[in-house]
C-alpha cells in the first residue's frame, strides 16, 4: 500500500542550486498536486495537474516548474533555490479533482536552502 | 476566490473533554468542505468531507462536523478527546478541482 511516495525526505541546498522533487502514486489517479507548508500559513498550492499532459499554476508558482511525466509521476523542480523556498513540500493525488474526491498525501519533503 | 479561516491557532483540552475546532469559509455557492489531520512529521489524512445532503457528517476517529450555510461554517467536533488526537487540523474548501486550506489549528491534549 504505497499510495503517494515522495523522494527525498530531507534535502539541504545552497542558494542557487537546483533540484527536483519526485512524486509517484500507484492509485491510478488522474490529478496530482504540489503544496508547500510553512508555519502559520497552512498548505499553499504551487502547481497541479488535472490529468496526464496538463499542468496549471496554483497560488505560489514563482520559482518552480513541474513535469507530469506520465500518469504516475509528477515532479517539482527548483531551478535556482532561494532561502524563501525553505519549506516542507507535499505531493498529493486524487482520482479526479481534489474538490470532489479524497486527496491522498505523501509524507513530505523537508527542504532547507542555506 | 475561495478562502478558509481557522481562527484558533492553538487549542489545549484535557483528555476526555469535548472539542470544537472552528472553520469559516468564503465562497459564492456551496463548496465541498473537508477536514484533514496531520500528525507530527506526517502527511495529511482525511477526517471527513461534506459534499451535499445531511449537514452533519461523520468521519473517522469519532469526529463529526456540521455544515451551517447561514454562518458559512464547518466546525469539527469530538465528544471526548483522546491523547492520540494531539495533532494539527486543517479545514479545506474546494469549489472545483483545487483544495484551499486554512492555516490550521494545533491541538494539544493534556492528561
Amino acid at each position: 500500500n504505497a499510495g503517494v511516495t515522495q523522494t527525498p525526505k530531507f534535502q539541504v541546498l545552497k542558494t542557487g542550486q537546483s533540484m527536483t522533487l519526485q512524486c509517484a502514486q500507484d492509485m491510478n489517479h488522474n490529478s496530482m498536486y504540489w503544496y508547500r507548508q510553512d508555519p502559520g500559513m497552512g498548505l499553499r498550492l504551487i502547481y497541479y495537474s488535472a490529468s496526464e499532459g496538463t499542468t496549471d499554476k496554483g497560488e505560489v508558482p514563482n520559482g518552480y516548474n513541474v513535469s507530469r511525466l506520465n500518469k504516475r509521476e509528477f515532479s517539482l523542480r527548483l531551478e535556482s533555490a532561494a532561502p524563501s523556498q525553505t519549506s516542507v513540500y507535499f505531493c498529493a493525488s486524487s482520482a479526479t479533482g481534489a474538490g470532489n474526491t479524497e486527496a491522498f498525501f505523501g509524507q513530505g519533503t523537508r527542504l532547507t536552502v542555506v | 476566490a475561495q478562502s478558509v479561516t481557522q481562527p484558533d491557532i492553538h487549542i489545549t483540552v484535557s483528555e476526555g473533554a469535548s472539542l470544537e475546532l472552528r472553520c469559516n469559509y468564503s465562497y459564492g455557492a456551496t463548496p465541498y468542505l473537508f477536514w484533514y489531520v496531520q500528525s507530527p512529521g506526517q502527511g495529511l489524512q482525511l477526517l471527513l468531507k461534506y459534499f451535499s445532503g445531511d449537514t452533519l457528517v461523520q468521519g473517522i476517529k469519532g469526529f463529526e462536523a456540521e455544515f451551517k450555510r447561514s454562518q458559512s461554517s464547518f466546525n469539527l467536533r469530538k465528544p471526548s478527546v483522546h491523547w492520540s488526537d494531539a495533532a494539527e487540523y486543517f479545514c479545506a474548501v474546494a469549489p472545483a478541482s483545487k483544495l484551499t486550506f486554512g492555516t490550521g489549528t494545533r491541538l494539544q491534549v493534556t492528561l
